[in-house]
């Protein structure tokens, strides 16, 4: 599977903007990049998932490089409740067949 | 939009005890279900993958003897610790999918502590 690579940690205010980096210059041609959430003492939830253009839904945008080499995450306008661990993820199908998780950035959002 | 349950939520019991956890989706036909294994302050592990009336797929380095994984239906799967140690202690979590081209979905996990 591709590595990713993310910071370990994030901190933005409320109700800014937020872009979450990821490396991934080991991508290959099919892989999808994939985002996920995990709050405290939860489950993960699906944020997003791309493969060449942008994407945006009722949760966030994902930049993806012309390269694919890196993308971003970007939540518009952030809220207590997207403190959460952010795990950018690879994988060979669209449909997140065996994700492998990362350690992820941990995102701490100020009041 | 699409849910996934997890039950119990959290289970303390003996070590030594066999413990079930049950993994439904509630409003969709789940043709893959995959359960995981988060340590504290660490990422989650894929352990498995069940589909639906065959044989589940372990990771390596998972027991397979230890992780009994059953897929009896497109909406339930159960992962039964058996002879559960302290060391087998963690957050343990299923999800499911739809389609092979859809996300993931994920149960809310069972805390499992042995004493």
């Amino acid at each position: 599977d591709a590595k990713t690579t993310q910071p370990n940690s994030m901190e933005s205010n409320e109700e800014e903007p937020v872009h979450l980096p990821c490396n991934h210059s080991t991508i290959s041609g099919t892989d999808y990049i994939h985002w996920y959430r995990q709050l405290p003492s939860q489950g993960p939830e699906y944020v997003i998932h791309g493969l060449t253009s942008n994407v945006n839904n009722r949760m966030a945008s994902l930049a993806i490089a012309e390269d694919r080499k890196s993308s971003t995450l970007i939540l518009h306008r952030a809220t207590l409740r997207d403190a959460a661990v952010y795990y950018c993820i690879l994988s060979d199908q669209g449909g997140s067949e065996k994700l492998v998780f990362g350690k992820g950035t941990k995102l701490t959002v100020n009041p | 939009g699409a849910v996934v349950s997890q039950h119990p939520s959290w289970v303390i019991c003996k070590s030594g005890t066999s413990v079930k956890i049950e993994c439904r989706s509630l409003d969709f036909q789940a043709t893959t279900m995959f359960w995981y294994r988060q340590f504290p302050k660490q990422s989650l592990m894929l352990m498995a993958t069940s589909n639906e009336g065959s044989k589940a797929t372990y990771e390596q380095g998972v027991e397979k003897d230890k992780f009994l994984i059953n897929h009896a239906s497109l909406t339930l799967s159960t992962l039964t610790v058996t002879s559960a140690h302290p060391e087998d202690s963690s957050f343990y979590i299923c999800s499911a999918i739809m389609y092979s081209n859809q996300p993931q979905h994920f149960g809310d996990g069972t805390r499992l502590s042995i004493l």
